[in-house]
């Protein structure tokens, strides 16, 4: 398997909704991240995971909140979103963080 | 984090070479030139990376200036299916997290 699954694929949800992503692979990698992409715009980085541990978060407002239950799923937990948090937002995995990532197709969110 | 230089554009007709640029003069020693590339609406790609060497594997060759300066990608038969975003990325050393800069849109054309 060589791939990084994302459920669900679209995702429409209310500013008082609570939601998750989740982002799945089983190539055994040990760094997995989180990006949001606007439109015409690059990838920028969430947070990143580390053998299962949060090792770095882009002063990425609270409700944003990241998990990573064991080294092959990792969760973004939404909650309280505002429209302009609207975006595909992107999981990638790692060997580790000194090589080349795969990324997932993304999910993309809309909130109303 | 290494700051890069990409033309915004480029057009490349079918079963060309196409050839993407990307300065990265202030990357430090120990960080890799990484390459990706984003086809619209999907994840983004790995393509390629290096250190020092000229790389090169199925998709793509990676010429790396001696000084280290900057960095040419190399599709050597472009097709439709290359149409892209391409983003040239050091990473590396001591903070290991991929920063996408704007990259060069690759048109190719018929």
């Amino acid at each position: 398997d060589t791939e990084v699954t994302q459920t669900p694929k679209h995702l429409v949800m209310g500013m008082t909704n609570k939601k998750s992503l989740k982002c799945e692979q089983h190539m055994g990698h040990r760094a997995m991240y989180w990006y949001k992409q606007k439109a015409k715009k690059p990838p920028e980085l969430m947070f990143v995971y580390s053998y299962e541990k949060l090792s770095i978060n882009e002063s990425v407002p609270s409700r944003f909140s990241p998990e990573c239950p064991n080294s092959s799923l990792l969760n973004l937990h939404l909650h309280a979103l505002q429209p302009e948090d609207s975006a595909l937002y992107l999981c990638a995995s790692s060997l580790d963080t000194r090589y080349g990532y795969t990324f997932g197709s993304g999910t993309r969110l809309t909130v109303v | 984090d290494a700051k890069t230089t990409q033309p915004p554009s480029m057009d490349c007709a079918e079963g060309r070479a196409a050839n993407l640029p990307c300065n990265h003069s202030t990357i430090s020693g120990n960080e890799y030139v990484y390459w990706y590339r984003q086809i619209h609406s999907q994840g983004p790609q790995y393509i390629i990376h290096g250190l020092k060497n000229n790389e090169t594997n199925e998709m793509a060759s990676l010429i790396i200036t001696e000084d280290r300066k900057s960095s040419t990608l190399i599709l050597p038969h472009a097709t439709l299916r290359d149409t892209a975003v391409y983003y040239c990325i050091p990473n590396g050393g001591a903070t290991n997290k991929l920063i996408f800069g704007t990259g060069t849109l690759l048109a190719v054309q018929p």
